[in-house]
């Protein structure tokens, strides 16, 4: 069974760039969070999407959002970069909704803005 | 304001030893923990979890213990292996894990052989 896929896996934009990353879950999971990584925050909830319908969000600004498709493939988007935007973004899919189920993560993708 | 508390960036022990990773958190909320192991570039995996009505649980070399009054938690490894050498992160979630996961800021555990 494959695993969680992320495209792509490193990207470098500029500030005031936008962005979009995707992310496939493992076949049959309905649901797909993601997450950022930086060294000084750690790792931070960004939303959860479960049927297409975002079930959670972290307290991130507008700028970040995200979508979920039919065959619960997702995406996310990041408009207007920032710097701070720099991070390793994960996405993670499981079974069912919430996080009381095992979750896969998948190898993240790299964000530079420079 | 951080609500999960990993105050150890980095503890180093001995192969065959026991690893102990501690995490503390503050939102009483808080009723559903789980820990994960990320190595270099890759993500992170799934090690054990443990809801707030259990006060342990062990999934072969790992034992997580939960201490509600003093709203800590802990990772046993016993005993560690070499391949255990990862960061560890804790994590949190209310209402028996369908809100959203609240991360530490992880421990990066070295096993020397």
């Amino acid at each position: 069974k494959a695993g969680v896929t992320q495209t792509p896996r490193y990207l470098i934009k500029t500030r005031g760039q936008q962005v979009t990353l995707s992310c496939s879950p493992i076949s049959g999971h309905r649901s797909v969070s993601w997450y950022q990584q930086t060294p000084g925050q750690g790792l931070q909830f960004l939303f959860e999407y479960f049927s297409e319908t975002q079930r959670n969000k972290g307290n991130f600004p507008g700028r970040f959002s995200g979508r979920q498709f039919s065959n619960s493939r997702s995406e996310m988007n990041v408009s207007t970069l920032e710097l701070g935007d720099s991070a390793l973004y994960l996405c993670a899919s499981s079974l069912r909704a919430g996080f009381g189920n095992e979750q896969f993560f998948g190898p993240g993708t790299r964000l530079t803005v420079l | 304001d951080q609500q999960v508390k990993q105050n150890s960036p980095s503890l180093s022990v001995q192969e065959g030893r026991i690893s102990i990773l501690n995490c503390d958190y503050t939102n009483s909320m808080f009723d559903y923990f789980l820990w994960y192991k990320k190595y270099p570039a890759e993500g992170p995996t799934f090690l054990i979890s443990i809801s707030s009505i259990k006060d342990k649980n062990e999934d072969g070399r790992f034992t997580v213990f939960l201490n509600k009054s003093a709203k800590h938690l802990s990772l046993h490894i016993v005993p560690s292996q070499p391949g255990d050498s990862a960061v560890y992160f804790c994590a949190a979630s209310a209402k028996g894990g369908s809100e959203k996961l609240v991360f530490g800021k992880g421990t990066k555990l070295t096993v020397n052989p």
